[in-house]
């Protein structure tokens, strides 16, 4: 079944604690990104990637690092959280680029206290 | 930059009502248009998509029409049912800019029996 894994689902940590959100996608996709949702702003680009070892920053990338090592995987990286990153986050991959569909995990809700 | 601007919610509706979500984008070049349905609990999945203006996009009796003259992309279903609520996300993306998807702030639809 193709899918996106995101772990974990739900998350609550301290500030300054180093956390990461693992993502990984069985469809061989070369794009994958990340989003976080906020009430009322939609979702938001964190950060992405077009391919192995090439990443970059999408709308909101402050706080946040990315890495992809393998075609597979693409780890969300908070390392030193504060409350402002409580948001529900979102892994996307997507085959190619324009029109064609974008799949998402289910979500990591993380609260940073 | 490229933005999209949908009606803020909540939208109640009776069971077999009709549905109406407006949307509207500005894009800096052609876009391709989508909107995904977020299930509760659930990660965000296509519902339907355009490519090119003119093009009607359908599923599941949802259906949209790319309106380049009016920039807009409104989701409309004629019937609607119980197992329709969700909030709903217009989105663009932009060939050039990858598949970076731009989305707009979604709109919650609760349908009642």
């Amino acid at each position: 079944e193709a899918q996106v894994t995101q772990n974990p689902r739900y998350l609550i940590t301290v500030t300054g604690k180093k956390l990461t959100v693992t993502c990984s996608q069985n469809m061989n996709h070369e794009y994958m990104s990340w989003y976080r949702q906020d009430p009322g702003l939609g979702l938001r680009q964190i950060y992405y990637s077009m391919n192995v070892e090439v990443t970059d920053k999408g709308d909101v990338p402050e706080g946040y690092k990315v890495s992809r090592k393998e075609k597979r995987n693409f780890p969300l990286i908070l390392e030193s959280p504060s409350p402002n990153q409580t948001s529900l986050y979102f892994c996307a991959s997507s085959a190619g680029t324009g029109g064609t569909e974008a799949f998402f995990g289910q979500g990591t809700r993380l609260t940073v206290v | 930059g490229d933005s999209v601007t949908q009606m803020e919610g909540p939208v109640t509706l009776s069971e077999e009502a009709f549905l109406t979500i407006n949307c509207t984008y500005t894009a800096t070049g052609y876009p391709s248009l989508f909107w995904y349905v977020q299930y509760p609990g659930e990660g965000l999945q296509l519902l339907l998509k355009a490519t090119k203006a003119d093009d009607k996009g359908s599923n599941k009796g949802f259906e949209a029409t790319y309106r380049k003259e009016t920039t807009s992309f409104h989701l409309e279903k004629g019937s609607v049912q119980v197992s329709d609520s969700a909030v709903y996300f217009c989105a663009l993306t932009i060939k050039a800019a990858g598949n970076k998807l731009t989305f707009g702030g979604g709109t919650r639809v609760l349908v009642k029996p």
